[in-house]
Order: C-alpha cells, then sequence, then structure tokens
C-alpha cells in the first residue's frame, strides 16, 4: 500500500519568513495530492491540493508543487502570520474514477509562528 | 449549510465494552470515509462506503471493527470489546461523487480504561 513520509515533524519561523514542509510517496499510482491544517482539538480542513497533471498550484500565499519522477510534492507558505500555526498534513490518494479513494497522511508537521 | 456531524463527540469506555460512533455526512455526499487518528499522529484511513456499498476496508484493525451505512446516508462505527490501543480520535469525512475534496467532521474522541 501506499506510504507517505512528511518532514519536518517541527519547523519553526519567524513572521513573515516562508516555511515549506516536504513529503513523499511511494505508490506511483497515486495522483491527488491534498494538503490539510488542523488546529488543536479541530477538525483537519483542505487548504490547497494538487493532481498528478500538473506540476504547481498556486493559491495567494500557499502553493504546491509537485515531482512525478522523484514522488514528492511541497507545500510553501509565504508572508507567514500567527494565525498560520497548526499542524500540517500532507496526503496521497488514487483517483480511480469516481475521484479520491481513501487518503494515505504523513504524520504531520508542527508548524510555529514566532512573533 | 451543515457540515459532517459525528456523535458522540466524546466517548469514555471501560475495556471490553462495545462502543457505537455515528457520523451524518452531508448532504448529497455519496462518498464517506472512516478515518483513525491516534495522539500526535496523522489520520489513518478505516474504510470507505459508497452509497450504501463499503468499497474498502482495508484499513479496519481487526474484526472488532465494524462499519455500517444501511440506507446511503447515516453511518455507524462499532467497536466490539474496546482495547487500551483503540483510544484515538475517529473522524468521519464526506465528498460528492466524482469530486476530490473531503469534508471532515469534528470526531469522536474515544478514550478506553
Amino acid at each position: 500500500g501506499e506510504n507517505v513520509e512528511q518532514h519536518p515533524s517541527t519547523l519553526s519561523v519567524q513572521e513573515g519568513d516562508s516555511a515549506v514542509i516536504k513529503c513523499t510517496y511511494s505508490d506511483s499510482a497515486s495522483n491527488y495530492f491534498p494538503w490539510y491544517k488542523q488546529e488543536l482539538g479541530k477538525r483537519p480542513q483542505l487548504i490547497i491540493d494538487i493532481r498528478s497533471n500538473v506540476g504547481e498550484k498556486k493559491d495567494q500565499r500557499i502553493a504546491v508543487t509537485l515531482n512525478k519522477t522523484a514522488k514528492h510534492f511541497s507545500l510553501h507558505i509565504t508572508e507567514t502570520q500567527p494565525e498560520d500555526s497548526a499542524v500540517y498534513f500532507c496526503a496521497a490518494a488514487v483517483d480511480s474514477g469516481g475521484g479520491a479513494d481513501g487518503l494515505t497522511f504523513g504524520k504531520g508537521t508542527h508548524l510555529i509562528i514566532q512573533p | 449549510g451543515a457540515g459532517v456531524s459525528q456523535s458522540p463527540r466524546y466517548k469514555v469506555a471501560k475495556r471490553g465494552q462495545d462502543v457505537a460512533l455515528r457520523c451524518d455526512p452531508i448532504s448529497g455526499h455519496v462518498s464517506l470515509f472512516w478515518y483513525q487518528q491516534a495522539l500526535g499522529q496523522g489520520p489513518e484511513f478505516l474504510t470507505y462506503f459508497q452509497n450504501e456499498a463499503q468499497l474498502d476496508k482495508s484499513g479496519l484493525p481487526s474484526d472488532r471493527f465494524f462499519a455500517e451505512r444501511p440506507e446511503g446516508s447515516v453511518s455507524t462505527l462499532k467497536i466490539q470489546r474496546t482495547q487500551q490501543e483503540d483510544s484515538a480520535v475517529y473522524l468521519c469525512a464526506s465528498k460528492l461523487a466524482g469530486f476530490y475534496e473531503q469534508y471532515f467532521g469534528p470526531g469522536t474522541r474515544l478514550t478506553v480504561t
């Protein structure tokens, strides 16, 4: 089955700086890669996703890049703000034709924005 | 509109008891997923329904875990003879057929003592 590795487990950056979180996956059949943000005690919320037919996607301060050959994808957050502090999870799934199936998640990155 | 809801939000069970966790998906969402999230870990896939059909149950950790969605809307995850290692947050998610985004519920925190 799929295995998703995520690094780093904790990332501390100064407010206003950029943050990068990296993930690798093992199953070449995976073709859908979402990123979720989870605040303490809350539900995971989708912040951005990418499908394997594109290499990069951007939404305001957030961007995701995908390298299918190397089987890795990354989350980039620019101009970080205190409200970006949370745990971020990458995930991978196979789209078998009806939208993605069950997600395989990484272990998470605790992002801390220092004021 | 209303999001995914789960009940109860918190459940304490003595080891050996049976528990039932409920998920109400977003209206019209045909796909429903259950995940288990241990403390400090990412969610782990348990099982997946499309309407009332359970298409994948490969993530259920043992035969003590059973899920159903008899009318294709509300789903129940049942855990028999709970063990301490079952302590976790159980998350339910739903999505529209043919779409990608999964919408998560708030979870049920199960503590087995």
